[in-house]
């Protein structure tokens, strides 16, 4: 497929176990972003990848969130010890390039819920 | 502290109608404004966006107005047609140094266009 692609497409997990999300970006796309949307909010900026590298990890809400890329393309986030308010919709998108003027290509999510 | 925000959850609009979806940010910072439509299980999609440089940007039956003394922009569809039922977002960024591209995102604006 051309587009972008997330794993799973539902996850449900009990308080306190660790998750893996993951995203493949459209091939060749340099950028990639993590967003997540919370039920009754819009889509909150989590982090951003240039290549392998993260320079801007501003919007991970604690050290529980981490996340990597590798070969400058699959990118995993990875939540510890999940708690229920990390239950939200987690958005993956990616751009040829890191400018805004770049649309961001989205998937379709992870639903994610912490029992 | 919601730097962009869509205070319409939702819009209900007879089909052939205008639909017209309002957004309002804090930020003086942000110089280019996107409309992203999101379907249930799908990731966003772009839709229009303008520079703070212009005051109107259309593109077929949409067209996105700038108000920057206002900090207000409004995404008109002419005619409305079923198919745009659909949730809109209004995101926003800016190109100051260190840019990202990161997008800041609203709530959201749930539209259902009725036959």
């Amino acid at each position: 497929g051309a587009g972008v692609s997330q794993s799973p497409s539902n996850k449900v997990t009990e308080k306190g176990k660790d998750v893996e999300l993951r995203c493949d970006p459209i091939s060749g796309h340099t950028a990639l972003y993590w967003y997540r949307q919370s039920l009754g909010q819009g889509l909150e900026f989590l982090i951003y990848f240039q290549g392998n590298s993260a320079p801007d990890k501003s919007g991970l809400p604690s050290d529980r969130f981490s996340a990597e890329r590798t070969g400058g393309s699959v990118s995993t986030l990875t939540i510890q010890r999940t708690q229920q308010e990390d239950s939200a919709v987690y958005l993956c998108a990616s751009s040829l390039f890191s400018s805004s003027y770049n649309e961001q290509f989205f998937g379709p999510g992870t639903r994610l819920t912490v029992l | 502290d919601q730097q962009v925000k869509q205070n319409s959850p939702s819009l209900s609009v007879q089909e052939g109608r205008i639909s017209i979806l309002n957004c309002d940010y804090t930020n003086s910072m942000f110089d280019y404004f996107l409309w992203y439509k999101k379907y249930p299980a799908e990731g966003p999609t772009f839709l229009i966006s303008i520079s703070s440089i212009k005051d109107k940007n259309e593109d077929g039956r949409f067209t996105v107005f700038l108000n920057k003394s206002a900090k207000h922009l409004s995404l008109h569809i002419v005619p409305s047609q079923p198919g745009d039922s659909a949730v809109y977002f209004c995101a926003a960024t800016y190109h100051g140094s260190g840019n990202t591209g990161k997008l800041i995102f609203g709530q959201g604006t749930t539209l259902q266009v009725k036959p």
